[in-house]
């Protein structure tokens, strides 16, 4: 079946630019997460979905960070006034999160450079 | 100390050879561990999950130590292809479905 998809795969901006990143997860999959990955390091966390529940942003690094979910499905991660530190490859996963199941599933991730 | 550590490597082994990587956890309340694999410049892809009896799948085997809170992979017989950075990830803290990961082990294996 489908995999998670995200889109767009490159995204090069301007520094004080906003820009939105769209995550279509595997459908009936109940959790979608946002990460970003910067150059040679580990994945960070930014914002938890899980169903119709509030969002878990504790992992957001600033109020210029935000995300949605619509009907359970898609998600767009919005950041505004992008920083040069912005730059990295944010990835989107998601995962089914029944009892016996924390297992993820990655989007190729959107690489995004703020010139 | 870090949630979830692992050593960056780079491991470097020929081909055929036997190659472990261990990953620690501080939280012994964790439920659930998992292996991924991390090719360069590409999303990370799920290896396999490890269970308290330990699994094997082919050439991989993962084994869980609830008591000294580490989890190793262990590949038999490498292959150039497994060249990647493998990732432990830990979670279930607190019914918490939020993962934490390790930073990854660089694997490189060479003719």
């Amino acid at each position: 079946g489908a995999g998670v998809s995200q889109s767009p795969s490159n995204k090069v901006t301007e520094k004080g630019k906003d820009v939105e990143l769209r995550c279509d997860p595997i459908s009936g999959h109940t959790a979608l997460y946002w990460y970003r990955q910067s150059l040679g390091q580990g994945l960070e966390f930014l914002i938890y979905f899980q169903g119709n529940s509030a969002p878990d942003k504790s992992g957001l690094p600033s109020d210029r960070f935000s995300a949605e979910r619509t009907g359970g499905s898609v998600s767009t991660l919005t950041i505004q006034r992008t920083q040069q530190e912005d730059s990295a490859v944010y990835l989107c996963a998601s995962s089914p999160t029944t009892v016996s199941s924390y297992e993820q599933y990655f989007g190729p991730g959107t690489r995004l450079t703020v010139t | 100390r870090k949630e979830v550590e692992q050593d960056p490597g780079p491991f470097n082994v020929p081909e055929g050879a036997t190659v472990a990587f261990n990953c620690t956890y501080s939280n012994s309340a964790s439920q659930s561990f998992f292996w991924y694999r991390q090719d360069c410049r590409k999303e990370p892809k799920l290896l396999m999950s490890v269970y308290s009896s330990g699994n094997e799948d082919g050439r991989f085997t993962a084994q869980l130590n609830r008591a000294s809170q580490y989890i190793s992979l262990l590949i038999r017989d490498s292959k150039l292809s497994d060249s990647a950075t493998y990732l432990c990830v830990v979670n279930g803290a607190g019914g918490s479905y939020i993962p934490t990961f390790g930073r990854g082990t660089s694997l490189i294996v060479h003719p």
